[in-house]
């Protein structure tokens, strides 16, 4: 079965600093991630996905996760925040015959100026 | 392509009433997903088909929910009777499975739905 777990249900950070949103997965099989956006009132948008191919990502807007299979950890980061980063941040894992998506909680990022 | 379009975009309707969601899903796309998402459970899977035929719907919550998709091109998502704890927006996704395993859920707008 899969599943992934957002550590932090809210995470404030001040504009210029890093951001850092955990998330731990749990596969029976070879994983793809990914991190989805939602802007308030928005639908959710593809930030950046996992397949097997290089560990470390690059998505939209600075993001980027690693992958680390020893710790089953898919963090999301970004070296410094935008105040139009503030949204909610989902991470995703999808089942091994990749047609099911399963959504974690979703962490809040609040973003001060 | 204009991506997953949801209709409406805000339906607001008496308590008893039948609700109707609609989505088209991105062509050449061979699942598509309802979502629902609440302040309280967050986002929840409640069916999904594929090459319109439903494969999963354990994520219904009761009879009262039902989906029909009878074309690749059409899916709709019914309430009926509606009640207000479905109060909730609902989400449709489309994803195409690939070969290569690359693919990724993308999602329309939502319909925001309140039921008083």
């Amino acid at each position: 079965a899969q599943s992934v777990t957002q550590l932090d249900s809210h995470v404030s950070v001040s504009e210029g600093t890093p951001v850092l949103l955990r998330c731990n997965y749990s596969s029976s099989y070879s994983p793809s991630l990914f991190w989805y956006v939602q802007h308030p009132n928005k639908g959710l948008q593809l930030l950046l996905k996992y397949t097997s191919a290089a560990t470390l990502v690059k998505g939209i807007n600075g993001f980027e996760a690693e992958f680390k299979k020893s710790e089953t950890s898919f963090h999301l980061t970004k070296p410094s925040a935008h105040m139009s980063d503030a949204a909610e941040y989902f991470c995703v894992v999808i089942s091994h015959n990749f047609n099911k998506f399963y959504f974690g909680s979703g962490t809040k990022l609040n973003v001060k100026p | 392509d204009a991506g997953v379009i949801q209709s409406p975009r805000h339906e607001v309707t008496e308590m008893g009433q039948e609700v109707t969601l609609r989505c088209k899903p991105i062509s050449g796309h061979d699942y598509l997903f309802w979502y629902r998402q609440t302040m309280m459970r967050g986002l929840e899977l409640l069916i999904y088909f594929n090459n319109n035929v439903p494969i999963d719907d354990s994520g219904m919550p009761e009879d009262r929910f039902s989906a029909k998709m009878p074309n690749a091109s059409f899916s709709t998502l019914k309430i009926q009777p509606s009640e207000p704890r479905d109060s909730a927006v609902y989400f449709c996704a489309s994803s195409r499975a690939d070969r290569d395993m690359n693919t990724e859920a993308f999602f329309g707008q939502g319909t925001r739905l309140t039921v008083v």
